[in-house]
């Protein structure tokens, strides 16, 4: 079966980086497109970047561009997040997921946790 | 897109059917609904607007009527007490979630 597995969360401090990982097993990924999506207690769901399969295109939200990257090796099964210039308000769990339809989230992972605080 | 509005809260009695509303969809192919347990991640209930994948129980079914989404559980069971999210794609940099809904099964 399909299985995600981010890792790479913690505490740090305002200002500093960070770089999650998500280790992907049990299907083709270089066949699929892969999402961040953060989530708060507060603010829910919030969609951060996408990369296409074959990482030839990336895409941000407002609130991360120029501070984070996406990027992906295909020969590992793995997507990345490396996070610049953390805030508070990026705390949150992180969860990445696979797009192969560009029109839905087909699979997530349970989430690694960034907290960001002085 | 701004954020789409659900309810944050619904309830019903095992057996009962709920509905679970989500408003602001700017598209229909690409409306999902996402059901999360504590601790786990999301999975996907329903895709373009109405369609269930493998495995998701046809108790689940989706729909919209004018500019809201919904999200429709029959015959409730105890085990479908989580919280729901609707989800609109309308493009790699369009990606909207609701606020989600939590439901409890009385």
């Amino acid at each position: 079966q399909v299985q995600l597995v981010e890792s790479g969360g913690g505490v740090v401090q305002p200002g500093t980086s960070l770089r999650l990982s998500c280790a992907a097993s049990g299907l083709t990924f270089r066949n699929y497109g892969m999402h961040w999506v953060r989530q708060t207690p507060g603010k829910g769901l919030e969609w951060v970047a996408f990369i296409w399969y074959d990482g030839s295109n990336k895409y941000y939200a407002d609130s991360v561009r120029g501070r984070f990257t996406i990027s992906r090796d295909n020969s590992k099964n793995t997507l990345y997040l490396q996070m610049n210039s953390l805030r508070a308000d990026d705390s949150a769990m992180y969860h990445c997921a696979t797009d192969r339809s560009s029109s839905y989230l087909d699979y997530w992972g349970q989430g690694t946790l960034v907290t960001v605080a002085s | 897109q701004s954020a789409l509005t659900q309810p944050a809260s619904v309830s019903g009695s095992p057996g009962q059917s709920i509905t679970i509303s989500c408003t602001g969809t700017s598209s229909d192919v690409g409306v999902s609904w996402y059901q999360q347990h504590p601790g786990k991640a999301p999975k996907l209930m329903i895709y373009e607007l109405t369609k269930r994948p493998s495995g998701v129980s046809n108790r689940f079914s989706g729909s919209k009527s004018g500019n809201a989404a919904s999200l429709t559980i029959s015959g409730l069971q105890a085990e479908d007490e989580a919280d729901y999210y609707c989800c609109s794609y309308a493009g790699s940099t369009n990606v909207v979630f609701g606020g989600g809904t939590k439901l409890t099964v009385l």
